[in-house]
C-alpha cells in the first residue's frame, strides 16, 4: 500500500539550531516526492520536490531534502531555523497521477 | 501571475444540507484537484478533473461530486452534509500531469451544525 510516515507529531527547536524532518514513504513505483508547508489558516505552500537526478534537493526558504532510496527517506533539513519557520510541514508521494499521498504532518514550534 | 483561488473562505452549513465549492485555478493550469483535511484524517484526495472530465477519484462516498468547466475551474459539490464533513477543503492546480507541481490554494473552511 502507499503511504507516507511522518513519525514526528510535534517538534521544537531554538531560533539558529538546525532541523531535520523525517520522512518514510512506501510506493511501489519510482516516487515523486514533495514537502509542503502550511501556516496556520492557510493553504499548503511548496517547500520542494524530488523527481529524479541530483538526490539532493534545494528549496525555498533555505530548505534541502535528500531522496534516499535505501531507506525509503526524504528528509527535511535546515541549517538555521528562524522564528518565521515556526509552521506545519507535510511529505507527499505521488507517481503517475495527480494524485498525492500526505503525511499526518510534523508540527514546528521554534524558541527563542 | 494570480493564485489558485477559492471561494468561499468560510462556510457554515447544517446537516442534511447540500454546499458548493468553488476553485479558480492558476491562468493556463488545466489540472484541478481536490483535497480535504481534518485533524483525524489529515489529507485526503478527493478528485482530480482534467479537461473538464474527471480522471483520478479517491475513497469517498458519493455525495461527493465535482465537475470543471471549459475555462479549467472547478466546483465540488457535497450532498447531504455529515457532521463529519466539516474541513478544510483545498484545491491544487497544475499545468498537466504528474510531473508538473500542484500548486494550492488558501482553502475553503466548511463548519456543519
Amino acid at each position: 500500500a502507499q503511504s507516507v510516515t511522518q513519525p514526528d507529531i510535534h517538534i521544537t527547536v531554538s531560533e539558529g539550531a538546525s532541523l531535520e524532518l523525517r520522512c518514510n514513504y512506501s510506493y511501489g513505483a519510482t516516487p515523486y516526492l514533495f514537502w509542503y508547508v502550511q501556516s496556520p489558516g492557510q493553504g499548503l505552500q511548496l517547500l520542494l520536490k524530488y523527481f529524479s537526478g541530483d538526490t539532493l534537493v534545494q528549496g525555498i526558504k533555505g530548505f534541502e531534502a535528500e531522496f534516499k532510496r535505501s531507506q525509503s527517506s526524504f528528509n527535511l533539513r535546515k541549517p538555521s531555523v528562524h522564528w518565521s519557520d515556526a509552521a506545519e510541514y507535510f511529505c507527499a508521494v505521488g507517481g503517475r497521477t495527480n494524485k498525492l499521498i500526505f503525511g499526518t504532518g510534523t508540527l514546528l514550534a521554534v524558541q527563542p | 501571475k494570480a493564485g489558485v483561488t477559492q471561494t468561499p473562505r468560510y462556510l457554515i452549513k447544517t446537516r442534511g444540507q447540500q454546499v458548493t465549492l468553488s476553485c479558480s485555478p492558476i491562468s493556463g493550469h488545466r489540472s484541478v484537484s481536490w483535497y480535504q483535511q481534518t485533524p483525524g484524517q489529515g489529507l485526503q484526495f478527493l478528485f482530480e478533473y482534467f479537461s473538464e472530465t474527471q480522471r483520478n477519484k479517491g475513497n469517498f462516498p458519493g455525495r461527493f461530486s465535482g465537475r470543471q468547466f471549459s475555462n479549467s475551474r472547478s466546483e465540488m459539490n457535497v450532498s447531504t452534509l455529515e457532521l463529519g464533513d466539516s474541513a478544510l477543503y483545498l484545491c491544487a492546480s497544475s499545468l498537466e500531469g504528474p510531473g508538473d507541481t500542484q500548486y494550492f490554494g488558501p482553502g475553503t473552511r466548511l463548519t456543519v451544525l
